[in-house]
C-alpha cells in the first residue's frame, strides 16, 4: 500500500530533550515536506526537499533541523525542544515537484513539549 | 508573503444540501491550487488539484473552481451527505519558490 508513515505519533516530552520524528515513504517520490498545524494559524511549512541531499527552509524553520540522505526518508530533528513547538507535525511527499503533482500526507505526530 | 483565507471556518448543512466553501489568496502568482479534506486524527487527503492555467476541476460531487486574477478559489459539494463532515482546507505554491501556503480551513457538519 502506497503510504506515508510517521513515528512516533504522540510525544510527550520535556524542554531541551533531543528528539527526532521519522517519516517514511514507499512511493520513490522525489519531494518531501515537513509542516506543521496549529489552531487558528492552519498548517505552515517547516522545510522541505526536492531530492536526496536538497533541503530548503519553508515558513517556519526556526528550532527545527532536517536531513535526507535517503529518498524514502525524512527526519525532522528538534535539537534543543521549547514549549512553543508544541504542534502537530505531518511529512508529506510528491513524485515531482509539487507544481504538478498531489502531496500525500503521512497521519501526523501530535508533539508536547512540556 | 502569500496570506490564505477560507471562509466561513465553519460551517453546518443538512444532509443533501448543495454547498460552497470559498478561499482566498492574496499573490495571484500560483503555481496551482489544491483541495483538501482533513478528517480527525488523520492526515490531509487531496481532492481535486487545479494549474493556475485551468478554471475548475470535477471529481465526482465535487467541483472546484479558479479565478486567479481575483485570488479567490471556491469548491462545490453536491447533495451533502454526512460522510462529507470534516475540515476542508485550500493551499497555494507561488510560482515564487517551491513553498505551499495553507488556509485555516472550514470545518463543515452534514447533518443526517
Amino acid at each position: 500500500e502506497a503510504q506515508v508513515t510517521q513515528n512516533p505519533r504522540y510525544l510527550i516530552t520535556v524542554t531541551g530533550k533531543k528528539l527526532t520524528v521519522t517519516c517514511s515513504q514507499n512511493m520513490n517520490h522525489e519531494y518531501m515536506s515537513w509542516y506543521r498545524q496549529d489552531p487558528g494559524l492552519g498548517l505552515r511549512q517547516i522545510y522541505y526537499s526536492m531530492n536526496v541531499e536538497v533541503t530548503d527552509k519553508g515558513d517556519v524553520p526556526e528550532g527545527y533541523k532536517v536531513s535526507r540522505k535517503e529518498k524514502r526518508n525524512f527526519p525532522l530533528i528538534l535539537e534543543s525542544p521549547s514549549p512553543n513547538q508544541t504542534s502537530l507535525y505531518f511529512c508529506a511527499s510528491s513524485a515531482s515537484h509539487p507544481t504538478g503533482d498531489t502531496q500525500y500526507f503521512g497521519p501526523g505526530t501530535r508533539l508536547t513539549v512540556l | 508573503k502569500q496570506e490564505v483565507t477560507q471562509i466561513p471556518a465553519a460551517l453546518s448543512v443538512p444532509e443533501g444540501e448543495n454547498l460552497v466553501l470559498n478561499c482566498s489568496f492574496t499573490d495571484s502568482a500560483i503555481y496551482n491550487l489544491q483541495w483538501f479534506r482533513q478528517d480527525p486524527g488523520k492526515g490531509l487527503t487531496s481532492l481535486l488539484l487545479i494549474q493556475s492555467s485551468q478554471r475548475e476541476q470535477t471529481s465526482g460531487r465535487l467541483n472546484a473552481s479558479l479565478d486567479k486574477s481575483s485570488g479567490r478559489s471556491t469548491l462545490y459539494i453536491a447533495a451533502s451527505q454526512p460522510g462529507d463532515s470534516a475540515t476542508y482546507l485550500c493551499a497555494v505554491i507561488s510560482n515564487t519558490g517551491n513553498q505551499f501556503y495553507f488556509g485555516t480551513g472550514t470545518s463543515l457538519t452534514v447533518i443526517p
